[in-house]
């Protein structure tokens, strides 16, 4: 079965630094993999996605992620975080390996950047 | 704007009566999703439309029904609410042909069971 792991509850991280926030699939096959971001009260918004080619996949707000099939992550990152960039930040994979399929989601990583 | 609207945004209803939760999109996607997401947890598929064709997940309480009456409107019917369902709600669609696999997801709505 898909799946997704987001192994850090909570990641804070002072303005201006780098930001990681950890994914790992577990899927069969090639995997179609997404983060979202959910501010209070909202629904989630897209962020960015692999599907295939370029291991390097950049999204909106300067946020990219990596696709790393031998360490099976999907790890999301920005070169400098915003204050505003706080919020609950989910991965997911998509149950079949094709689009407009549901998906499944990690639990979150609530992200706190502080001034 | 192309949207997905979620309406009411708050619904209060008390234990056992039923309510009704309505999606709309203006996306004219084919694929049309329900999720439940308690207190900042992962959002739960319940169940998904494409095109017409209902698709329930195994563990979806029977509490829980869905109707499409058409591609642009969606709707979860909860028939007896417990207080285990209060939650948020959140519709989603997809099916854009230069987005695939991108989900576009409403605002949500917050039910709260008394």
């Amino acid at each position: 079965a898909q799946s997704v792991a987001q192994p850090e509850d909570q990641v804070n991280v002072a303005e201006g630094n780098p930001l990681t926030v950890k994914c790992t699939y577990s899927v069969s096959g090639n995997p179609y993999l997404f983060w979202y971001v959910q501010y209070p009260n909202r629904g989630l918004q897209f962020l960015l996605k692999y599907i295939t080619g370029d291991n390097l996949v950049k999204g909106s707000y300067g946020f990219e992620a990596e696709f790393n099939k031998s360490q099976t992550s999907f790890h999301l990152k920005k070169p400098s975080a915003l204050v505003s960039d706080s919020a609950l930040y989910f991965c997911a994979v998509s149950l079949r390996n094709s689009g407009n399929t549901p998906l499944v989601f990690g639990k979150g990583t609530r992200l706190s950047v502080i001034a | 704007d192309a949207m997905v609207i979620q309406n009411p945004r708050y619904q209060v209803t008390q234990f056992g009566k039923p309510v009704t939760l309505s999606c709309s999109q203006t996306l004219n996607h084919n694929v049309m999703y329900w999720y439940q997401q308690k207190s900042s947890q992962a959002p739960k598929l319940l169940f998904h439309y494409y095109d017409k064709d209902f698709n329930n997940e195994a563990d979806t309480p029977d509490n829980f029904q869905s109707r499409r009456p058409n591609t642009s409107f969606c709707f979860l019917d909860i028939r007896s609410p417990g207080l285990g369902d209060a939650a948020m709600y959140l519709c989603a669609t997809s099916g854009g042909t230069t987005s695939v696999g991108e989900q576009y997801f409403g605002p949500g709505t917050r039910l709260t069971v008394t």
